[in-house]
């Protein structure tokens, strides 16, 4: 079963220093691996994914994932966190085939402390 | 930018009734999904929708559940007797293709079964 995990509960970092959000995953086949935050009160929205290609994807507000395949990785990284960053980070991947539906992990709360 | 909408924000109900939370996709997209989620876990896969039927569900998705697209525009969520663990975030979403797009989020309906 494709699976992905998020080791942090939640991440402290003071604004201007960089950030990373970890991610690992377990997947068959070719993995699809996406970025979704929520703002307090607001729904799901995409950041940024990895079908293929290069390892570092860019995505939306500046954030830029990494895709490692010997570490089955894909951890969230921005190079300088806001305060308006604070939010809850989840990563997720698309099962091939079908009609995909996407699995989430638990989720990392971030802190972005002024 | 395209997003999707959800009504109402929030329902409360009694146990034992039925409710419809409404969604409306993307305007362009023809795969819709429905997921959950219950306060402090996991957002899960309820079920995705294509051509008029369902193409996949979870075995969260019982026979109380029911998904309809009662017109062009609509995308609904019925849960026919509601039971006090069904109270969660329920999110819709929806995208344009089936094999390896983005699915974009509405802002969910917060449920609340008393």
């Amino acid at each position: 079963a494709q699976s992905v995990a998020q080791p942090e509960d939640q991440v402290n970092v003071a604004e201007g220093n960089p950030l990373t959000v970890k991610c690992t995953y377990s997947v068959s086949g070719n993995p699809y691996l996406f970025w979704y935050v929520q703002y307090p009160n607001r729904g799901l929205q995409f950041l940024l994914k990895y079908i293929t290609g290069d390892n570092l994807v860019k995505g939306s507000y500046g954030f830029e994932a990494e895709f490692n395949k010997s570490q089955t990785s894909f951890h969230l990284k921005k190079p300088s966190a806001l305060v308006s960053d604070s939010a809850l980070y989840f990563c997720a991947t698309l099962n091939s085939g079908g009609y995909q539906k996407v699995t989430f992990g638990t989720g990392t709360k971030l802190q972005v402390i002024p | 930018e395209p997003e999707v909408t959800q009504t109402p924000s929030h329902q409360v109900t009694q146990m034992g009734q039925e409710v419809i939370l409404r969604c409306v996709p993307i305007s362009n997209h023809l795969y819709f999904y429905w997921y959950r989620q219950i306060l402090g876990q996991k957002v899960e896969f309820l079920v995705s929708f294509y051509n008029n039927e369902i193409s996949e569900k979870s075995e969260i998705f019982d026979d109380q559940f029911s998904v309809e697209r009662p017109d062009g525009s609509n995308f609904t969520l019925k849960i026919r007797s509601t039971k006090l663990e069904d109270s969660a975030m329920y999110f819709c979403a929806s995208s344009d293709g089936p094999a390896r797009e983005t699915q974009y989020f509405g802002p969910g309906t917060r449920l609340l079964v008393l």
